[in-house]
């Protein structure tokens, strides 16, 4: 059974410092991999998708990368803002029950991210 | 954003009682999910429909049934909701092709007295 860890579970830093958040999955067997952002009692917002052949995906100041032979991903956040203070998800991507043509996502329990200004 | 509606949004129910929570999307995307978000245990899958008529169990089936007899709409049942029910529920959906990310509703708070 796939599971995904996120560590750590809560960051506070100041505004304008770089930050990584990650992620690590047991089973090397996906798809794909995606980041998401919750905000607080709001539903999930995905910021990236990185396919299982590539490396890395980079979307402004948001940078991930994958590494699929050691079961691990990192979100990297450049210049930290207040307005980035949320709850950051990363889910991987797998074949579902059913077989084949039926995917399936399993999440991490999140790092909760504080950008003090 | 896939266009995806969620309702209701907030639900207050009793032990015993029937709900039914109701999922549209207006994307055409292929695929459905049903999830649950508790404190501590993170989101987990209940239900995904892989196509009209076509849904199978995730890793937090028990007590739920799912219907979906048209691509925009996914239904969730508690037959008879119980306190353990007590969650958020997203739903979210995915166009087919391996590499389409998982779009999410807004979320169904549901408290079960």
């Amino acid at each position: 059974k796939q599971e995904v860890t996120q560590i750590p579970a809560a960051l506070s830093v100041p505004e304008g410092e770089n930050l990584v958040l990650n992620c690590s999955f047991t089973d090397s067997a996906i798809y794909n991999l995606q980041w998401f952002r919750q905000d607080p009692g709001k539903g999930l917002t995905s910021l990236l998708l990185i396919q299982s052949s590539q490396r890395e995906q980079t979307s402004g100041r948001l940078n991930a990368s994958l590494d699929k032979s050691s079961g691990r991903s990192t979100l990297y956040i450049a210049a930290s803002q207040p307005g980035d203070s949320a709850t950051y998800l990363c889910a991987v991507m797998e074949r579902g029950y059913s077989g084949a043509g039926s995917y399936q996502l399993t999440f991490g329990k999140g790092t909760k991210l504080s950008v003090i200004p | 954003d896939a266009g995806i509606t969620q309702s209701p949004r907030h639900k207050v129910t009793e032990t015993g009682t029937p709900v039914t929570l109701r999922c549209h999307q207006t994307e055409n995307h292929r695929y459905m999910y049903w999830y649950r978000q508790d404190p501590g245990h993170g989101l987990r899958l209940i239900h995904y429909s892989y196509g009209v008529k076509d849904t199978d169990k995730g890793e937090v089936s028990d007590g739920y049934s799912v219907s979906r007899s048209k691509t925009e709409d996914f239904l969730l049942t508690l037959e008879s909701a119980t306190s353990s029910q007590t969650s958020v529920y997203f739903c979210a959906t995915k166009a087919l092709g391996l590499y389409n990310e998982q779009f999410f509703g807004p979320g169904t708070r549901l408290t079960v007295l």
